[in-house]
């Protein structure tokens, strides 16, 4: 099992651009989280998805941040316009209802 | 709202020692609670958890204490490792209700030889 696959590892972008973060779950894992870690937050969950259906989207911070799950083997987190106080490490999590959260590696997103 | 916080950023420990890490909830409702552990360029990675049934759960080295009427949890490392340098992350949820970890933000260990 490869794990939880998120791409790119790193984004530079400048401000105003779009950005999109991608992750492949775990194969049969029907629960997948977005979370964002900063220094002053730690991990904040910004939404997760169960069976494809996004539950609870109450920490995605605008507008500007959405997300999908086409099928049960892609989710991508969107950020358009981006800008600087966006910049953190967008982490991908997946599990089944009764595992523990397996995380990916983590997109480390710089907004210039 | 920070509902689970771990108010030390960072913990520094003698090889062999014990480290103690620890945090605290706000919710009463939560009944499950875990740690977990990250190294750098990492995704955090699952290390113990303990239900609000128990009081105390061990696993080799690593033991976590749960203190309900405190609302504090923490996990002891004994004895430390040059290894076990990492960020330890504290995590509580609600077993029966939506299965969404709510995150500390992370204590900052390490081990010096």
């Amino acid at each position: 099992d490869a794990g939880v696959i998120q791409s790119p590892r790193h984004e530079v972008t400048e401000m105003g651009q779009e950005v999109t973060l991608r992750c492949k779950p775990i194969s049969g894992h029907d629960y997948l989280f977005w979370y964002r870690q900063t220094m002053m937050r730690g991990l904040e969950l910004l939404i997760y998805f169960n069976n494809n259906v996004p539950i609870d989207d109450s920490g995605m911070p605008e507008d500007r941040f959405s997300a999908k799950m086409p099928n049960a083997s892609f989710s991508t987190l969107k950020i358009q316009p981006s800008e600087p106080r966006d910049s953190a490490v967008y982490f991908c999590a997946t599990s089944s209802w009764d595992s523990p959260l397996h995380f990916g590696n983590g997109t480390r997103l710089t907004v210039t | 709202d920070q509902q689970v916080k771990q108010n030390s950023p960072s913990l520094s420990v003698q090889e062999g020692r014990i480290s103690i890490l620890n945090c605290d909830y706000t919710n009463s409702m939560f009944d499950y609670f875990l740690w977990y552990k990250k190294y750098p360029a990492e995704g955090p990675t699952f290390l113990i958890s303990i239900s609000s049934i128990k009081d105390k759960n061990e696993d080799g080295r690593f033991t976590v204490f749960l203190n309900k009427s405190a609302k504090h949890l923490s996990l002891h490392i004994v004895p430390s490792q040059p290894g076990d340098s990492a960020v330890y992350f504290c995590a509580a949820k609600i077993i029966q209700g939506a299965q969404k970890l709510v995150f500390g933000q992370g204590t900052r260990l390490t081990i010096n030889p």
